[in-house]
């Protein structure tokens, strides 16, 4: 089946050591998305790729950082991890048009000790 | 500026019964594409319903049925005949017309049919 893949599913790191997220998917979509979701709270996007565009939002933080090597492989590098960034991050993609649907992954729950 | 907002933090209901979620949103654009996601307890979001600005017509599928109103800026999302499986978080969600989805959610409706 295709799919949106993410490993690990929990990742644990302590404050400040750099920890890498990754995602492949199947789908062979244009796009594809980080978000981040914090207990009880809706997803946030970090950023997103269009191809090979790289798109940061505004109010993402210089701690976090993306690469995205070919169309089925993204990465989220946090730098250095604070307490604050201790979230579930999903990744997503889709086809280019707005209407499209975004196709989620299970994600990866990041504990920061 | 693009806003969601889904009012009930949380439903519980007993199963069977008719359970609606409300949506609310708010954008200048007069061209917007409106979607609903499920995000049960193992995490992955889920689509569900995709509606654009210019189809007010309400769809039905299974269970689910989606009222979409322009006139109230509302997509309300309706399970009729409630199942322990249908609890989950659910989200409501706007994105612009151009160029690659920019997704703005709701803060989410944590929704617990209990059996």
């Amino acid at each position: 089946d295709a799919m949106v893949i993410q490993n690990p599913r929990y990742q644990v790191t302590q404050f400040g050591k750099p920890v890498t997220l990754s995602c492949s998917q199947t789908l062979n979509h244009n796009v594809m998305y980080w978000y981040q979701q914090k207990s009880s709270q809706a997803p946030k996007l970090l950023f997103h790729y269009y191809d090979k565009d790289f798109n940061n939002e505004a109010d993402t933080p210089d701690n976090f950082q993306s690469r995205r090597p070919n169309t089925s492989f993204c990465f989220l590098d946090i730098r250095s991890p604070g307490l604050g960034d201790a979230a579930m991050y999903l990744c997503a993609t889709s086809r280019v048009r707005a209407y499209n649907e975004q196709f989620f992954g299970p994600g990866t729950r990041l504990t920061v000790l | 500026a693009q806003k969601v907002t889904q009012a009930q933090t949380e439903i519980s209901v007993v199963e069977k019964e008719d359970v609606t979620l409300d949506c609310v949103y708010e954008t200048r654009d007069t061209t917007y594409y409106l979607f609903w996601y499920k995000q049960p307890p193992s995490g992955e979001l889920v689509f569900l319903i995709r509606r654009n600005s210019f189809d007010e017509q309400n769809e039905i599928s299974g269970r689910y049925s989606w009222n979409f109103q322009k006139s109230t800026s509302s997509f309300n999302f309706t399970i009729t005949a409630s199942q322990v499986v249908d609890s989950a978080v659910y989200f409501c969600a706007l994105s612009e017309a151009e160029g690659a989805q920019k997704l703005v959610f709701g803060q989410g409706t944590r929704l617990t049919i209990n059996p």
